[in-house]
């Protein structure tokens, strides 16, 4: 999988947009950029994937730079259930999902 | 309701004696996968399925056996269980190998 690069941990404001930012600059033209979340010991959560286009699905956006070196995903109203470590992953090859390489992720605090 | 499904949740044994961890899905998903997670390491993965019958090592095989006589069930098998694999631990399954994971709720095992 390509290296993802995220901050350990941040903070967001209850009912703001919390901007989970993610550096993959070694990604290769082919790969996806995907999200998963887990919210204290559940199993991970899918949330959102893309290539290279901004995606938008019922949980959150994806937005991916052009050079496609980093993407941020948005959760656009962030809730107490939302807080969560948030996964950025980037597996080898086209769309490969099969072996996810789960790094140390983000926490994501969200204060009332 | 789809899902996946594991059982038990919690597990407490003592060395050497053999225990199975089922894992079972109701989406016809023909890919599968077992995830084992410890602080500090994260999600790795232990073996994986692609279809019935198709099994492959992951990540950390060592230690644990698997079986894929049908679709919708994916056993984990720990012949002679070490503390070393007290852990919690996951089941996956996507669609096919190339698409998002569903993961279940998780098994928290300590071996004594």
């Amino acid at each position: 999988d390509a290296k993802t690069t995220q901050p350990t941990s941040m903070d967001c404001a209850e009912g703001r947009a919390a901007n989970l930012p993610c550096n993959h600059s070694t990604i290769s033209g082919n790969e996806y950029v995907y999200w998963y979340r887990q919210i204290h010991s559940q199993g991970p959560q899918y949330i959102i994937h893309g290539l290279k286009n901004n995606e938008t699905n019922e949980m959150a956006s994806l937005i991916i730079t052009e050079d496609r070196k980093s993407s941020t995903l948005i959760l656009p109203h962030a809730t107490l259930r939302d807080t969560a470590v948030y996964y950025c992953i980037v597996p080898r090859g086209r769309g490969n999902t099969g072996k996810l390489i789960f790094g140390q992720g983000t926490t994501l605090q969200v204060k009332p | 309701e789809a899902q996946v499904t594991q059982n038990p949740r919690y597990l407490i044994t003592v060395t050497g004696k053999k225990l199975t961890v089922t894992c079972s899905q109701n989406m016809n998903h023909e890919y599968m996968s077992w995830y084992r997670q410890d602080p500090g390491l994260g999600l790795r993965q232990i073996y994986y399925s692609m279809n019935v019958e198709v099994t492959d090592k992951g990540d950390v095989p060592e230690g644990y056996k698997v079986s894929r006589k049908e679709k919708r069930n994916f056993p984990l098998i720990l012949e002679s269980p070490s503390p070393n694999q007290t852990s919690l631990y996951f089941c996956a399954s996507s669609p096919r190998q190339y698409n998002e994971q569903f993961f279940g709720p998780g098994t928290r095992l300590t071996v004594l």
